[in-house]
């Protein structure tokens, strides 16, 4: 059964800095990754999908990486500003959609003025 | 399209009350998802349906909990009776087709207060 850990918990930097979220996976049978960020009271978003033949994935100030041999994947946010504060998950797709997401619990990120 | 669009946001209903969320998934994708997530155990898959026939249950917590999904363009997730311990937000989700780029689009959410 697939298991995702995320570290840390919870992280609170001044703003400018640039930061490194890091996701673990127990199975290394993954179809894609999924980053999604959550605001307090609200649903998901979707950040940056790589697919499991893929080695990163940037999107503006965000870039995923993804090394299934060693089960990691990391989210380096660049140049961090307050509006970027939010839970940021990461899920594990194990089955091409089929099977749902596997979910990790979630860096809680406070990026301060 | 509008995404995944669930109702109602916000439900407060009282112990051994019947609780009835709804779900309209993108159009067009073939795959719907229901979650759950909890302080304690952060989100976890409930059902999934692919081509409006539930394929796994096997998240579903109780007997209590059902879902249905009539048409391609709408789901329910029916918690009977329903119990404090069911408090969480519950998502819905979507996908099409299944394989390495599937990405999912998930709804804002119902926050159910069983008190």
């Amino acid at each position: 059964k697939q298991e995702v850990t995320q570290i840390p918990a919870a992280l609170s930097v001044p703003e400018g800095e640039n930061l490194v979220l890091n996701c673990s996976f127990t199975d290394s049978a993954i179809y894609n990754l999924q980053w999604f960020r959550q605001d307090p009271g609200k649903g998901l978003t979707s950040l940056l999908l790589i697919q499991s033949s893929q080695r990163e994935q940037t999107s503006g100030r965000l870039n995923a990486s993804l090394d299934k041999s060693s089960g990691r994947s990391t989210l380096y946010i660049a140049a961090s500003q307050p509006g970027d504060s939010a839970t940021y998950l990461c899920a594990a797709n194990s089955g091409g959609g089929a099977d749902g997401l596997t979910f990790g619990k979630g860096t809680h990120l406070i990026i301060q003025p | 399209d509008a995404g995944v669009i669930q109702s109602p946001r916000h439900e407060v209903t009282e112990m051994g009350q019947e609780v009835t969320l709804r779900c309209k998934p993108i159009s067009g994708h073939d795959y719907l998802f229901w979650y759950r997530q909890t302080m304690m155990r952060g989100l976890e898959l409930l059902i999934y349906f692919n081509n409006n026939v539930p394929i796994d249950d096997s998240g579903m917590p109780e007997d209590r909990f059902s879902a249905k999904m009539p048409n391609a363009s709408f789901s329910t997730l029916k918690i009977q009776p329903s119990e404090p311990r069911d408090s969480a937000v519950y998502f819905c989700a979507s996908t099409s087709g299944r394989g390495h780029n599937t990405e999912a689009f998930f709804g804002q959410g119902t926050r159910l207060t069983v008190v």
